[in-house]
């Protein structure tokens, strides 16, 4: 069976510094990848899709960046973060082409103070 | 702009009831839609996928019905318990043919013992 992982669970970090979110999928080959974000009271937004190693897609322009490895690697990424940053951070997975049902993580809980 | 929406008013029900979600979308016409269920603090978890061509979908107690001329979608739980007590959320299409889901912000579902 298939399991996605993220890390960590929680984080508290300060305006400026940089950011590194990890997912990893288990059980599936080539599936789609997905980072979103859910701020408080708010609906998922979604930051990065990846289809494969090397190609990352943005919706939207912020100061994040995303990352992916390997085959099963999803890295969301920032170089110096905003008290805005703050919120619910969720990876995802499809299968690959065109699979539309999304299996999500648990989650990063990102404080940004 | 495509447009989902979803009430964002809790829906209080009674254990035992039928309780009816709506979701709307507007500006566009989705070929398929999904709805997911999210507990506090944790992942969205996908229930049911339905197609435009299927007038209902159901999974035991789960019914979805997807009216593309009213642009709505309907989520049905029978015989609703305690445990259902979740934010349901509705996720159509993006526009423009993606295969990506667009998240509405959910609907609170409580049902009372």
């Amino acid at each position: 069976s298939q399991t996605i992982h993220q890390w960590p669970a929680t984080l508290v970090q300060p305006v400026g510094s940089p950011l590194s979110l990890e997912c990893t999928v288990e059980g599936t080959s080539n599936p789609n990848l997905y980072w979103y974000r859910q701020a408080a009271g708010r609906g998922l937004q979604l930051l990065f899709y990846s289809v494969g190693i090397g190609q990352i897609s943005s919706e939207v322009p912020q100061n994040l960046s995303a990352s992916r490895p390997q085959d099963r690697q999803f890295i969301l990424s920032s170089k110096k973060l905003l008290l805005s940053d703050s919120g619910f951070y969720l990876c995802a997975w499809s299968y690959g082409r065109g699979g539309r049902e999304q299996y999500f993580g648990p989650g990063t809980r990102l404080t940004v103070t | 702009s495509q447009k989902i929406e979803q009430n964002s008013e809790a829906l209080n029900i009674q254990e035992g009831k039928t309780a009816t979600l709506t979701c709307n979308y507007t500006n566009y016409s989705p070929a398929y839609l999904q709805w997911y269920r999210q507990d506090p603090g944790r992942g969205p978890v996908f229930l049911l996928l339905i197609r435009e061509n299927e007038k209902e979908k159901r999974k035991e107690r789960l019914k979805v019905t997807f009216d593309t001329t009213l642009k709505q979608s309907l989520f049905h739980i029978t015989a609703s318990q305690p445990a259902d007590s979740a934010t349901y959320l509705c996720a159509p299409d993006a526009s423009g043919g993606s295969y990506i889901p667009t998240f509405g912000r959910g609907t609170s579902l409580i049902v009372h013992p």
